[in-house]
């Protein structure tokens, strides 16, 4: 079984300002773990993903996250807030076994105060 | 290049009728996924679409039903609704049910149920 832990449902910082989301993650194998941007009124969007390669991910918009096995998180960050990244984030756990059946965490609101 | 697209993307129905959602995959994708994403919470999987199989399902109901065409698109059809059903409907698209690379995602269909 897998699962995911956003804590934090709302986060707000100002523009400029560190951004740092938090995602925990349960999984029995070794896990793959993705951040998706969700935008108002739309679909889905790839920020990142881990694959078991470098633990340090880079992804778009300047965000990366890291991998750490021994506290089993993936938190994504980013060095300076901009306006445009108001949105919805999730973490997502998959692994060899469940294939691109991906298991969601519960989301964090990012709220970018000027 | 399109990318995945549903449709329709709003639609209001009552309690105990049925409901179609339709999806066609980003270009070259040959799976398909279904996900159900509540009001303010994180997506979970239907299930999956692979050469016309259901080949993962996650923890729905059998009112939950699903096919794919020869030309990779996909339906997801739900009977009997209930209040509960109401949600945001997310179609995703990959190369194969194994790949744990990025999943692209449509807009969505949004469904109401009164």
């Amino acid at each position: 079984a897998q699962s995911v832990t956003q804590l934090g449902s709302h986060v707000s910082v100002s523009e400029g300002a560190l951004v740092l989301l938090r995602c925990n993650y349960s999984s029995s194998v070794p896990p793959y773990l993705f951040w998706y941007v969700q935008y108002p009124n739309q679909g889905l969007q790839l920020l990142l993903k881990y694959t078991s390669a470098a633990t340090l991910v880079k992804g778009i918009n300047g965000f990366e996250a890291e991998f750490k096995k021994s506290e089993t998180s993936f938190h994504l960050t980013k060095p300076s807030a901009h306006m445009s990244d108001a949105a919805e984030y999730f973490c997502a756990v998959t692994n060899n076994n469940a294939g691109n059946m991906l298991t969601f965490g519960g989301g964090t609101r990012l709220m970018v105060k000027p | 290049d399109a990318g995945v697209t549903q449709s329709p993307t709003h639609l209001i129905k009552t309690r105990g009728q049925q409901v179609t959602l339709r999806c066609s995959p980003k270009s070259g994708h040959d799976t398909v996924s279904w996900y159900q994403q509540a009001l303010g919470q994180g997506p979970q999987f239907i299930f999956q679409y692979y050469e016309e199989e259901e080949r993962q399902r996650g923890n729905f109901p059998d009112r939950f039903s699903g096919h794919q065409f020869p030309n990779y698109s996909s339906e997801l059809n739900v009977n009997a609704l209930l209040l509960g059903d109401s949600a945001l409907y997310l179609c995703a698209s990959s190369s194969g049910p194994a790949n744990t690379g990025e999943l692209f995602f449509g807009e969505g269909s949004r469904l109401t149920v009164l």
